[in-house]
């Protein structure tokens, strides 16, 4: 039931794109992303909901396709604060109770 | 502005031990979580809380049990400490519909000897 996540890592320079994608068995109603640097909390990125509605952070993209049930976050010109853990986490039911993907760790580097 | 709040933020405690981690959030958010982090294996949901006087069990809820005090408390204790449980904690709060954010306290650290 956990989504698989994929890369599992990715080296970047500074500047480069990146995606990362999220990949669920079942059905879902929204797609959650949160960045986690290390030893640190995860923090929220963005939510994207069934239907089209995004909430999140101007400066990041991502994308949500329901029919595949697949998510995929587009880190775009990276910077170094852009390294750490991504997680995402999936909602089957409108109700927040989130299955967390098992994470992509992303480094950039100078 | 504190958000969530965690205590302790670090703990040892000797195989068959009993403790009780506490979570406090002043966001007025009807809804709480409770998360173990282990390498690999990302965040997985322990118990949550939907609403003051409801929890719910998650995907690893053995070994644990919960109590939500009231709105902005949460709290999970294990019973008798096992190594297995030797992972990160973290607490989580947010609004019960799925187009809000979770927001996450900073985490407890046990170690389980």
């Amino acid at each position: 039931q956990q989504p698989v996540q994929s890369p599992q890592a990715v080296i970047l320079r500074e500047g480069e794109d990146a995606v990362i994608n999220c990949s669920s068995s079942k059905a879902l109603y929204s797609v959650h992303w949160y960045r986690q640097k290390h030893g640190e909390a995860p923090v929220f990125l963005m939510i994207l909901l069934k239907g089209g509605e995004q909430k999140g952070h101007e400066k990041i993209s991502a994308s949500f396709n329901e029919k595949k049930q697949q998510s995929s976050l587009y880190l775009t010109a990276s910077q170094l604060s852009y390294s750490g853990t991504y997680f995402c986490g999936t909602d089957g039911g409108a109700t927040n109770k989130l299955i967390f993907g098992t994470g992509t760790l992303l480094a950039v580097q100078p | 502005n504190a958000g969530v709040t965690q205590t302790p933020k670090f703990q040892v405690l000797k195989t068959g031990q009993s403790m009780t981690l506490q979570c406090a959030q002043d966001m007025n958010h009807n809804s709480m979580y409770w998360y173990r982090q282990d390498p690999g294996m990302g965040l997985r949901l322990i118990y949550y809380s939907a609403s003051e006087g409801t929890t719910d069990k998650g995907e690893v809820p053995n070994g644990y049990n919960v109590s939500r005090l009231n709105k902005r408390e949460f709290s999970l204790r294990l019973e008798s400490a096992a190594p297995s449980q030797t992972s990160v904690y973290f607490c989580a709060s947010g609004r019960t519909y799925s187009n809000q954010p979770q927001h996450f306290g900073d985490g407890t650290r046990l170690s389980i000897l």
